[in-house]
């Protein structure tokens, strides 16, 4: 069965610095999402990401999708308290066509 | 986009008792979905609510723990059933919309439910 792993699973840095977060799949991505949750809360949708070596950016946030399709960053620029949070990658199954997601990772940043 | 309520928002309940969380859509789709998510852990499908028929249980769910209604193409429940400890987790309604040539799922904003 397909499976996300992202790394690093968390992450302090201090405002102002950036960070790259990567997500890796077992098999080929044919959609991949890129989701934020607040502690306890639901998940707020960032961007999709289709196409081999699509790039996509939002604000301070850049995701890119690499050319084989198994493997992508989000990478945030001058982080900021309020880019902390969980972020978690979605894909849609190879075997089941539904979404599953990466282990997450916890994002905290201190002024 | 799709914008999704929930209700309750957050409860604690006893051991034994059920409780049905309330996903409202502001536009008709056909798929809704809930997830769990577990203390510390990343979302689980619990299953695929489609309007007119029987909801699809992923793997170690089932109907008479977690029965799933879905009456009409914006609205849809979830009941947790005679609920343990283990219950304890967030619980997210999900939608897919469709923009063009994409799909994008979008999530409620989660029940975090505690049990005693």
């Amino acid at each position: 069965s397909q499976e996300l792993e992202q790394s690093p699973q968390s992450l302090i840095v201090q405002e102002g610095k950036n960070l790259t977060i990567n997500c890796t799949s077992s098999k080929t991505l044919y959609g991949l999402y890129w989701y934020k949750q607040k502690y306890g809360e639901g998940l707020i949708f960032l961007m999709m990401l289709q196409k081999g070596g699509e790039e996509k950016s939002h604000e301070k946030i850049t995701a890119k999708l690499d050319e084989k399709k198994q493997q992508s960053s989000l990478h945030i620029t001058a982080s900021q308290p309020s880019h902390a949070g969980i972020y978690l990658c979605g894909a849609v199954s190879y075997n089941t066509d539904k979404l599953i997601f990466g282990t997450g990772t916890r994002l905290q940043v201190f002024p | 986009s799709a914008v999704i309520s929930q209700k309750p928002s957050r409860d604690i309940c006893q051991r034994g008792t059920s409780l049905t969380i309330q996903c409202q859509v502001d536009s008709q789709v056909t798929m809704m979905f809930w997830y769990r998510q577990q203390p510390g852990q990343s979302l689980t499908l619990i299953a695929t609510a489609n309007q007119g028929s029987e909801a699809t249980y992923e793997s170690g769910f089932v109907i008479d723990k977690f029965p799933i209604s879905r009456p009409n193409l914006t609205f849809s429940t979830l009941t947790v059933s005679n609920m343990s400890p283990e219950d304890s987790s967030i619980y997210l309604c999900s939608v897919t919309k469709s923009g063009g040539s994409t799909d994008t799922q979008y999530f409620g904003p989660g029940t975090r439910l505690t049990v005693l």
